[in-house]
């Protein structure tokens, strides 16, 4: 069963906008992770959020954490033509007793310049 | 500069034949991580391995073989078993434990002719 679920599945915005993706999940975390894909290429690890946080920062790019709601969102700012690519979210269960995580289909993002 | 490198970035197979995907890291990473990813689609997990000479099935393992002779090198060989063996594959490392990010190799894409 897939475990995260990001919303919306693709989103285009004008350069210099904010773009916001959400991600939902099913059963406790440890934590969740976002990743950024582009094109035919593999995948970038952007940020990890442990269930015990509910807000970082990484540059332009700010997570938060709902494990309330399960949810989480992540926010780039100021987007630049070079962020399209797709985004992942990915949750690592607390009862793994290895660290495989989960991917959700992820978001197809496009800045026009 | 440490990294996880995949080879080839492209390959076709024939019907029938068993192919062999390589994936080396010289990230000293204990674990190491195989996932298939279709269009549109997360990524699902075909094997890992959490130490040396030692693996485990993933998700969709049928029809996959792998191999943990080395820390820094975990082959997959894609086999004739596989009916739908077209898709891009990638290739993950991590510290082992949970709480850490994978890196990403820059991927395969596996064609079958």
């Amino acid at each position: 069963s897939q475990q995260g679920e990001e919303d919306p599945q693709a989103l285009s915005i004008q350069e210099g906008e904010n773009a916001t993706m959400n991600c939902s999940y099913k059963t406790s975390i440890n934590n969740l992770q976002w990743y950024r894909q582009n094109s035919g290429r593999g995948l970038v690890h952007l940020i990890l959020i442990r269930s015990n946080e509910r807000e970082k920062h990484s540059g332009r790019l700010r997570v938060t954490l709902d494990t309330s709601k399960k949810s989480s969102s992540l926010l780039i700012t100021a987007s630049r033509a070079a962020d399209t690519a797709s985004y992942f979210c990915a949750t690592a269960g607390l009862k793994t007793s290895y660290d495989k995580v989960i991917f959700g289909p992820g978001t197809s993002l496009s800045v026009i310049p | 500069d440490g990294g996880i490198t995949q080879s080839p970035k492209y390959l076709f197979r024939k019907e029938g034949q068993n192919v062999t995907l390589s994936c080396e890291q010289n990230l000293n990473h204990d674990a190491m991580y195989w996932y298939r990813q279709d269009p549109g689609q997360g990524l699902r997990l075909i094997y890992y391995s959490q130490i040396v000479n030692d693996f485990q099935k993933g998700d969709i393992a049928e029809g996959y073989s792998v191999s943990r002779e080395k820390k820094e090198s975990f082959p997959l060989t894609v086999t004739s078993a596989q009916k739908n063996p077209t898709a891009f594959y990638l290739c993950a490392s991590s510290t082992t434990g949970v709480g850490y990010g994978y890196t990403f190799g820059s991927g395969t894409r596996l064609t079958v002719v």
